[in-house]
């Protein structure tokens, strides 16, 4: 059974572009979640969406975005980036995001911003 | 508000050797869920061991262990026989039942854990 999958593993960005990262959840999952992790915050919840809708939503500005297709596929974007969005982001999915499910992280984006 | 504190920033060890990461979590909540992953450096946050708060069994996985004490709050996790392999960051992670969403995790600093010959 396939994990969860994100794209791309790297990739590096200048500062005022946007960046779209993707995630393919496994299979049968309904809910993903993304998180930042950085060496002075931590790791820290962006949102969660599940059945196309965002369910929750961490302390992040507005340029953070996401959405969910009718597939259970995600896609976060990160508009006029900043240096101190320079992180690995994470996905990660479970089935139904209620609790008790078991949540399973992907490899994650390592994105550099210069 | 949930908070999970990892007080051992970094820790050695020589093979063969047992070794325990601490956890200690805080929570208003009666229902909760305490995780434990497991980073290389290749980033992927690996899936370790899930335990709800009625639960306070200790749970054994061949040389993994994991002490749940809701008297002190804790959730402590034993390697038994380090080896090389088991060299990583560990979080320990809280998710509460009340947030509407149970994939909202509250990590842990983390505790690098270095095992060497």
């Amino acid at each position: 059974k396939a994990g969860v999958t994100q794209t791309p593993r790297y990739l590096i960005k200048t500062r005022g572009q946007q960046v779209t990262l993707s995630c393919s959840p496994i299979s049968g999952h309904r809910s993903v979640s993304w998180y930042q992790q950085t060496p002075g915050q931590g790791l820290q919840f962006l949102f969660e969406y599940f059945s196309e809708t965002q369910r929750n939503k961490g302390n992040f500005p507005g340029r953070f975005s996401g959405r969910q297709f009718s597939n259970s596929r995600s896609e976060m974007n990160v508009s006029t980036l900043e240096l101190g969005d320079s992180a690995l982001y994470l996905c990660a999915s479970s089935l139904a995001g209620e609790p008790g499910n078991t949540i399973y992280f992907g490899e994650g984006s390592w994105l550099t911003v210069v | 508000a949930q908070k999970v504190t990892q007080a051992q920033t970094e820790i050695s060890v020589v093979e063969k050797e047992d070794v325990t990461l601490d956890c200690v979590y805080e929570t208003r909540d009666t229902t909760y869920y305490l995780f434990w992953y497991k980073q290389p450096p290749s980033g992927e946050l690996v899936f370790l061991i899930r335990r709800n708060s009625f639960d306070e069994q200790n749970e054994i996985s061949g040389r993994y262990s994991w002490n749940f004490q809701k008297s002190t709050s804790s959730f402590n996790f034993t390697i038994t026989a380090s080896q090389v392999v088991d060299s990583a960051v560990y979080f320990c992670a809280l998710s509460e039942a009340n947030t509407g969403t149970a994939s909202k995790l509250t990590f842990g600093t983390g505790t690098r854990l270095q095992v060497t010959l």
